[in-house]
This record gives structure tokens, sequence and C-alpha cells, in this order.
């Protein structure tokens, strides 16, 4: 079956611009999380949601924001990027909240001009 | 909230060599698993191990949860075994968010 997607796999953006970045779990998996890898702070966990409910939310500022759909897909969004948000934006699916193996799609890597 | 600690944090062998790569974590945990992360970025699985020992192949890993550590093992490295290694865990608290060790970055000589 297939893996997570992630869309699209690349962008740039100038500072100020937003971005929306799109995450399709695996068939079946009810649970989306997102996580920002940079290199001087490792992957860190944004936020997950559930039942198109977000259920966590890591320490990042209120530009970090997402959505989940009836169908599982997941959307997030940065808003008035900056520079330190260039980074590559990891989305993982699980079969349910805090249950089990997550699996990650190839990431989308975004670049802030 | 959980500390997660990865050691060594960098790692170079020859190829066949074995290596052992351990992960400490601060508190009880539900879910520990471990990745390895390719050269595009992809986070791939390789363990879903809260406790116990699973073998896959050349890799096996063992958590002892009790004492709050894993280790993952490499036997007979390739040089396709390079990369990046991470640990990540998720706490047993309702907020536990699922936090990642900084990896190991293993380099293997051909």
């Amino acid at each position: 079956k297939a893996g997570v997607t992630q869309t699209p796999r690349y962008l740039i953006k100038t500072r100020g611009q937003q971005v929306t970045l799109s995450c399709s779990p695996i068939s079946g998996h009810r649970s989306v999380s997102w996580y920002q890898q940079t290199p001087g702070q490792g992957l860190q966990f944004l936020f997950e949601y559930f039942s198109e409910t977000q259920r966590n939310k890591g320490n990042f500022p209120g530009r970090f924001s997402g959505r989940q759909f009836s169908n599982s897909r997941s959307e997030m969004n940065v808003s008035t990027l900056e520079l330190g948000d260039s980074a590559l934006y990891l989305c993982a699916s699980s079969l349910a909240l805090a249950v089990g193996e997550l699996f990650f799609g190839e990431g989308s890597r975004l670049t802030v001009l | 909230g959980i500390q997660v600690e990865q050691s060594p944090p960098d790692l170079i062998l020859q190829e066949g060599a074995n290596s052992t790569l351990r992960c400490n974590f601060s508190d009880s945990v539900n879910n520990l698993q471990w990745f390895h992360q390719n050269p595009w970025g992809q986070l791939i699985n390789l363990f879903y191990i809260p406790s116990g020992t699973k073998q896959n192949g050349r890799l096996s890993a063992t958590t002892v949860a009790t004492e709050r550590y894993s280790l993952l093992y490499i036997s007979s490295s390739q040089t396709t075994d390079s990369g990046v290694y991470f640990c990540a865990v998720e706490g047993r608290n309702r907020d536990d968010k699922i936090i990642f060790g900084k990896g190991t970055r293993l380099h293997i000589l051909p």
C-alpha cells in the first residue's frame, strides 16, 4: 500500500511570505504528526492531529498552524516566513493517537530567502 | 519533559565491522522507535521496540525499559548502512510529545 505522501518536496520562499505543506497518510491511518528538522535544533515535534482535532502541540510560535481533514489528510501552514524557518518538514502517520509505529514521508524541504 | 541522549554522536567504521548505538531516556516511555535517515532525508523505520529484543537481518535492537535505555546493533556493516540513526520516544503522560535524540552519524568506509 502507498506510503506517506508529502507535497511539495522542495520549495523556495522569501521572508514574509506564507507556505502550505500537505501530507497524505497511509490509508487507514488516522493520526498525523509534523516535525521540523534543522541542523541546529535537530528533529522537533510541531503538532499532532487525530480525527480532525489537534491533540498536541510543540513549542513553536503561532505562525505555525495545521489542520486535518475528514479523510485524514493534513496540511501545515507557516505564515510570515523567517529565515530560521528554513528546514526539512516531515510528516508521519500512525494508526491511532499515541499508538504504535510512526511512518514518515519523504519530507518537504523549505528554503526561505 | 523526557530527555533523550544518543551515543556516540559520530562513528566511523570499516565495512564488515559491528557497531552498537545507544539511546538513553530519562523517564518511562510508551513507545520507542529506531530510524535510519537516508541521504534524501526520509526517516526509515528500523524497529518499534518499547521493550524487549527484535531482530531484522543484520540489525537487532534491545530496549531495557526498567533501566531506560535501548541499543541498536548493526553487524557486518555495509556502506549502505551509512547515515544518521535516530531514536524517538513518547512518554506515558497524556501531554507527552514525541522526542527525538540528536542521532548517531554512522560512516562506513569501503
